[in-house]
């Protein structure tokens, strides 16, 4: 049972270098999110996608982009890498519907994390 | 907006001593609210929710809408505690309003 899948676990990028990483959940859930993990700063949200075919901004989307490929995998895109990403990033998901009807989010399954250095 | 608030980014505590790890949050409405935790080189993994209303490792959480706070405690607390945990907030009710919020995150350390 894979859970969170996350490519790759190291990457080190120059500045202005390009990439995208990958996220695929086998759990069959509705949610995805892509977090940046800091020093201080704990978790903050990037990107959201509440089914397939939606994405929204979280806290801190300048500089990326996502793509909700289909129902199992939700990839995070770099265009232009700048020292300030340089972080660890996770992937999640879960299952989120209306609590009252059919009982709230259920608990979030995590990535094993990318850390990202951009030089 | 929805917002999470972990006061301390440290607490120290003695093993067998009392632990309490502070969460305010900031919501419209009565939202969810979970403690996750991570472990040294292990991933996030979810500790308790309100909903649940249960005990996990010996850590409770009781929501106080009031005081709107999601307070963690653990009446005696042991070295494998030590850990960073992780309030965090979701709405109850469609599309973006779902997404997770988390606070900044306690480090726990349980001395022995």
């Amino acid at each position: 049972n894979a859970g969170v899948t996350q490519t790759p676990k190291f990457q080190v990028l120059k500045t202005g270098q390009s990439m995208t990483l990958q996220c695929a959940q086998d759990m069959n859930h509705n949610s995805m999110y892509w977090y940046r993990q800091d020093p201080g700063m704990g978790l903050r949200l990037i990107y959201y996608s509440a089914s397939e075919g939606t994405t929204d901004k979280g806290e801190v989307p300048n500089g990326y982009n996502v793509s909700r490929l289909n129902k199992r995998e939700f990839s995070l895109r770099l265009e232009s890498a700048a020292p300030s990403q340089t972080s660890v990033y996770f992937c999640a998901s879960n299952w989120s519907w209306d609590r009252d009807v059919w009982g709230g989010n259920t608990e979030a399954f995590f990535g094993q994390g990318t850390r990202l250095t951009v030089v | 907006a929805q917002r999470v608030t972990q006061p301390e980014k440290l607490l120290s505590v003695f093993k067998g001593a009392p632990v309490e790890l502070k969460c305010n949050y900031s919501y419209s409405g009565s939202p969810e609210l979970f403690w996750y935790v991570q472990y040294s080189r292990q991933r996030l993994q979810l500790l308790l929710r309100h909903i649940s209303r249960e005990s996990i490792k010996g850590f409770t959480a009781d929501l106080n809408k009031g005081e709107t706070s999601f307070h963690l405690k653990k009446p005696f607390a042991q070295e494998e505690d030590s850990a960073m945990y992780y309030c965090a907030l979701s709405g109850v009710r469609g599309g973006s309003n779902y997404k997770l919020t988390f606070g900044k995150g306690t480090l726990l350390t349980v001395n022995p």
